[in-house]
């Protein structure tokens, strides 16, 4: 069975300029989750869809991000303009659902680099 | 709002002997995961173990095991026989007690094993 994917597997970028990035979920899993860490600080939570609805956004920075899940599959998360602290590496995860598991899954994450 | 704080950034160990990696948490929850996420060089995190917050028994798989003080707001991972493989960084993490919640991740332990 694949795991969860992630693409591209680095990025470096100029200010001001767009990204976006990929995540393919282990099929099947209606929950994905997007998580960020930043260099040298703790992995934060950004969003989670279930299927194609976003189910919690409360860690998403700011307006300059949007994250879509259409069709419930894949997941693409763009930063547009980025800026020099969107650097960091940007982690997908995803999970079954059912009642009773926890465990997520973790993609290899991107790094993305704004210079 | 949760916490997970991770006091060692860097540890390392002799091939076969043991260490300890420290966590705590703040939380005014009753009913909580906790998790201990290992991610190797360049490649993804995976689940080391789990540990539910209303048993009293610790968790333990094969090698790994954790000493959790739920008073003491604590989750220590231990992990006997060292073996050159679990090399990695250590990220311990919490989750509430309700399916499809994120994490709450610490800052990380880089693990050496030294042969």
């Amino acid at each position: 069975e694949a795991g969860v994917t992630q693409f591209p597997s680095h990025s470096v970028i100029e200010k001001g300029q767009t990204v976006t990035l990929r995540c393919d979920p282990i099929s099947g899993h209606d929950n994905l989750y997007w998580y960020r860490r930043v260099m040298g600080k703790e992995i934060k939570f950004l969003l989670h869809f279930v299927k194609e609805s976003k189910q919690d956004e409360s860690g998403m920075p700011n307006n300059r991000f949007l994250a879509e899940r259409t069709g419930g599959t894949y997941s693409t998360l763009k930063v547009q303009p980025a800026e020099l602290e969107d650097s960091g590496v940007y982690f997908c995860a995803s999970s079954l659902g059912l009642a009773g598991t926890y465990e997520q899954y973790f993609g290899p994450g991107t790094r993305l680099t704004v210079t | 709002a949760q916490t997970v704080t991770q006091s060692q950034p860097e540890m390392s160990v002799q091939e076969a002997e043991t260490v300890t990696l420290s966590c705590t948490y703040d939380t005014s929850e009753n009913n909580y995961y906790l998790f201990w996420y290992k991610q190797p060089p360049s490649r993804q995190m995976i689940l080391v173990i789990r540990q539910e917050a209303y048993k009293q028994q610790n968790a333990t798989e094969n090698r790994f095991s954790v000493n959790f003080q739920k008073a003491a707001k604590s989750f220590s991972l231990k992990i006997s026989d060292s073996q050159l493989g679990d090399t990695a960084m250590y990220f311990c993490a919490f989750m509430k007690h309700r399916t499809g919640n994120q994490f709450y991740f610490g800052t990380g332990t880089s693990l050496t094993v030294i042969p």
